[in-house]
């Protein structure tokens, strides 16, 4: 059971380059969510789904955008990307309500130089 | 979405158990309170949820005074592997957005 996975698992960006960090999950939950984890602190909410078709901002998401057209997928993308940005970005799914549990992906992270 | 304040920092030694504290003085009657648990370079994961009273599994337990304003993490004779950060949630059946808090750094010392 692959549970959320996320790719890629490292990347350095230059300034002003664009990228899609991809998320699937095979559980068929209707929430999904990314996050952002800066160097010793805590998670920040950048968007979130709570189903195909169905997307809303979180506390951060200036810089960022994300689609939800198919259940399992939930890409964020980053266009022109800005030091600001390097961080470790973590998915997660919930499954019937939002409030249930929350499975993480593996992380990934990103330098933008 | 309740607000939670949990102490920032923590220290402890191998073999005690520890408390960890949430308080959550604006939680709704539908709110569920859950607890994770996260590592340096990985996500966090699920330890344990309730909604009154006592909860516990193989990992930890979970107190839940009579008024749900705050509820404590206890976690037995903890163990080096134990050092992490752990974030206390609450959220309900109306709740989309899911925002964690700073969450208490639990560092255990041999």
């Amino acid at each position: 059971n692959a549970g959320v996975t996320q790719t890629p698992k490292f990347r350095i960006l230059k300034i002003g380059q664009s990228m899609t960090l991809q998320c699937t999950q095979d559980m068929n939950h209707n929430y999904m969510y990314w996050y952002r984890q800066d160097p010793g602190m805590g998670l920040k909410l950048i968007y979130y789904s709570v189903g195909a078709g169905i997307t809303d901002k979180g506390e951060v998401p200036n810089g960022y955008n994300v689609s939800r057209s198919t259940t399992e997928d939930f890409p964020l993308r980053l266009e022109l990307a800005a030091p600001s940005q390097t961080s470790v970005y973590f998915c997660a799914s919930v499954g019937r309500l939002a409030s249930y549990e929350q499975y993480f992906g593996p992380g990934t992270r990103l330098t933008v130089t | 979405l309740a607000k939670t304040t949990q102490p920032i920092s923590m220290d402890s030694y191998e073999g005690q158990e520890v408390n960890i504290t949430c308080s959550h003085n604006n939680i709704a009657t539908n709110d569920y309170i859950t607890w994770y648990q996260q590592f340096p370079s990985q996500g966090p994961r699920f330890i344990i949820q309730g909604y009154k009273t006592k909860v516990t599994n193989e990992v930890a337990s979970l107190f839940i005074p009579a008024d749900r304003k705050s509820s404590t993490l206890s976690l037995p004779r903890v163990s080096l592997s134990d050092t992490a950060v752990y974030y206390c949630l609450v959220a309900g059946d109306r709740d989309d957005k899911i925002i964690f808090g700073k969450g208490t750094r639990l560092h255990i010392l041999p």
